[in-house]
């Protein structure tokens, strides 16, 4: 079973450029997360999809950070403009429908630097 | 609001060194209490779901436990590729994972 898709896997920007990065779930993975990981910290969420609409957004900085999910399937999280302290690994994870207490997946997530 | 504390924050151990990892949480309306495995450049792996005080879950040299405060993680006789750091969270009533800060582990041949 093919895992959790992200590109690219490392980003170099400068800050005030935008930045977009894409994530193909497991197949079958009904529920989708972008999470943020500073360095030396945990993971972080930033949104939580389920098939194609939005359950949690609370995390997510709205006044430069968006994300989609068209058709349910891909996902892509932009930053528009992007801040010194967006530096991080972006993370997508998927989980199969059913109950709360299945684990999630990770994918190998995108390493973004801003200068 | 849900808390994770992770402690140590970093443990170098010689080969074969048994020692526990601790995950410190509060949470309303536990969901279950997940450890993940991370090694550098790569996303969080997964390895256990604990649901409820009392339950343990073992794979190869890892055995995890859960109290209804804690939760602990035991290397048992571990080996340099053991080497990475674990991610403890935790997922409550909002059915997010809440991630602590993890204890990155180095074990010495």
């Amino acid at each position: 079973e093919a895992g959790v898709a992200q590109s690219p896997r490392y980003k170099i920007i400068e800050k005030r450029q935008s930045v977009a990065f894409w994530c193909n779930p497991i197949s079958g993975h009904a529920t989708l997360y972008w999470y943020q990981q500073i360095l030396g910290q945990g993971p972080k969420l930033l949104i939580q999809f389920q098939n194609n609409g939005v359950v949690d957004d609370s995390q997510l900085p709205k006044d430069r950070f968006s994300a989609e999910r068209l058709k349910g399937v891909d996902s892509t999280l932009k930053i528009q403009p992007a801040k010194l302290e967006d530096s991080a690994v972006y993370l997508c994870a998927s989980r199969t429908p059913g109950g709360p207490y299945n684990e999630q997946f990770f994918g190998p997530g995108t390493r973004l630097t801003v200068l | 609001e849900d808390q994770v504390t992770q402690s140590p924050e970093a443990l170098r151990l010689q080969e074969g060194e048994s020692s526990s990892l601790n995950c410190s949480y509060t949470v309303s309306g536990l969901r279950g209490l997940f450890w993940y495995r991370q090694d550098p450049g790569k996303g969080p792996e997964f390895l256990f779901t604990l649901y409820s005080a009392g339950e343990e879950k073992e794979k190869e040299r890892l055995k995890a436990t859960l109290t209804k405060k804690e939760s602990f993680l035991h290397i048992t006789a571990p080996k340099p590729e053991d080497s990475a750091t674990y991610l403890c969270a935790v997922r409550g009533g909002a059915n997010n994972l809440f991630f602590g800060t993890g204890t990155r582990l180095t074990v010495i041949p």
